[in-house]
């Protein structure tokens, strides 16, 4: 059973501290990991889509990626708007493009 | 460019009754996934809808139903609710015709369930 964890649960940040949230899956075929950052009470926001181990790809302060078995996404100099859940997702190479998601990392950037 | 839209926003119900949930896709996709969101969790798979079927289920009960209608919209309908059925309930779209890497799922902005 296809399977995504992500740590830690909870990070709070300092303005401008960088750091990095995790996630680790296990699928019998990798199809497609993605990120998505949420805000309270919202739709998940699509980030990313990283196809193959050692794939990279970045947005403003985010840097996402991709290992066999892990992905990354790391915060450069993070901003108070940069507070959300980030959530991981991933796409098993079935047919179908249905998303197994972790529980999400809960990000609080203070000033 | 409308991204997926969905409603109602917010909806309150008590045990035992039937709900119905709205989902417009974003222009040009033709596939609509639902997903239920509890407070704390990340969204889980209920099922998905392409031309006008149900493609594939989640593991959720016969209760949870959907329809997709031929511009694409979807509806999600929950029989008999129970207490924990309360969550944020999202619709995402995609559209597999520009080739199977490029199927990212958009998602909208939800609908909060609330059973009483």
């Amino acid at each position: 059973e296809d399977q995504v964890t992500q740590s830690p649960e909870a990070l709070r940040l300092q303005e401008g501290e960088s750091s990095s949230l995790n996630c680790s899956y296990t699928v019998s075929g990798l199809r497609g990991l993605f990120w998505y950052r949420q805000d309270p009470g919202k739709g998940p926001e699509f980030l990313f889509t990283l196809y193959s181990a050692g794939e990279e790809k970045e947005k403003e302060r985010l840097k996402a990626t991709l290992t066999k078995k892990e992905s990354f996404l790391h915060i450069t100099a993070p901003k108070p708007e940069d507070s959300a859940t980030y959530l991981c997702a991933v796409r098993e190479n079935s047919g179908y493009s249905t998303l197994t998601f972790g529980k999400g990392t809960m990000l609080l950037v203070s000033p | 460019d409308a991204g997926v839209t969905q409603s109602p926003t917010h909806l309150i119900k008590t045990r035992g009754q039937q709900v119905t949930l709205r989902c417009s896709p974003k222009s040009g996709h033709d596939t609509v996934s639902w997903y239920q969101q509890a407070l704390g969790q990340g969204p889980q798979f209920i099922f998905q809808y392409y031309e006008e079927e149900e493609r594939q289920r989640g593991n959720f009960p016969d209760r949870f139903s959907g329809h997709q209608f031929p511009n694409y919209s979807s509806e999600l309908n929950v029989n008999a609710l129970l207490l924990g059925d309360s969550a944020l309930y999202l619709c995402a779209s995609s559209s597999p015709l520009t080739g199977w890497i490029s199927d990212t799922q958009y998602f909208g902005p939800g609908t909060r369930l609330t059973v009483l």
